[in-house]
């Protein structure tokens, strides 16, 4: 168990549907990472949030959106669901500042174990 | 993020040490180097980092070249449930880890 906990595991839905993934950060993280992963893809960047704020943009389509709460947990939302949305969606958990580079630090991620989503 | 090259993949024996080769010639300033690694579809976990000294923790060890242009991770005896892949990742001027298409170890008996 990494800490990060990630619902639901699994989520089968339609097309042109909405889901909401959620995310919860290990313990005292405070910056949340989102990531896809397609089966021809690999691992794709959507989207950083630290302490409520957005603080990084990936690849993440304008039919997704995604929000940080005031106790640090975190949804990603997907609407008008297409069959190319099926894939893992890992979130991701960091304890250091958002901007660490800026001070020449490390900057380690914690991963959760990832929310499945079959879209038929 | 700054370039890194991995071989596609890689065999090794089991008990055997797998030493996983990563360029990163454009690394610049003081930027880590990151490896990870992801066991079929499970999320990617961390393995380690380094900025310029070699660097060793309970699962590997990471060898860093004087110039830093390239690294090497060290299994030091490699098991099936080490059977994964294996990402080398160089963070240019931000948080975010961008993974590449890493090296696909695989540990065979």
């Amino acid at each position: 168990d990494s800490g990060v906990t990630q619902t639901p595991k699994h989520l089968i839905t339609a097309t042109g549907q909405r889901v909401t993934l959620r995310c919860s950060p290990r313990s005292g993280d405070l910056s949340v990472y989102w990531y896809q992963q397609s089966l021809d893809q690999g691992l794709q960047f959507l989207i950083q949030y630290y302490n409520g704020e957005e603080r990084a943009k990936g690849n993440i389509l304008e039919r997704f959106s995604a929000q940080q709460f005031p106790d640090l947990h975190s949804e990603l939302n997907l609407s008008s669901l297409e069959l190319g949305d099926s894939a893992l969606y890992f979130c991701a958990s960091s304890a250091t500042e958002a901007g660490v580079w800026k001070s020449r630090g490390a900057n380690v991620l914690t991963f959760g174990a990832g929310s499945r989503l079959t879209v038929l | 993020d700054a370039k890194t090259t991995q071989p596609p993949s890689m065999d090794c024996a089991e008990g055997r040490a797998a030493n996983l080769p990563c360029n990163h010639s454009t690394i610049s300033g003081n930027e880590y180097v990151y490896w990870y690694r992801q066991i079929h579809s499970q999320g990617p976990q961390y393995i380690i980092h380094g900025l310029k000294n070699n660097e060793t923790n309970e699962m590997a060890s990471l060898i860093i070249t004087e110039d830093r242009k390239s690294s090497t991770l060290i299994l030091p005896h490699a098991t099936l449930r080490d059977t994964a892949v294996y990402y080398c990742i160089v963070p240019h001027n931000t948080d975010k880890l961008i993974f590449g298409t890493g090296t696909r170890l695989q540990v065979f008996p």
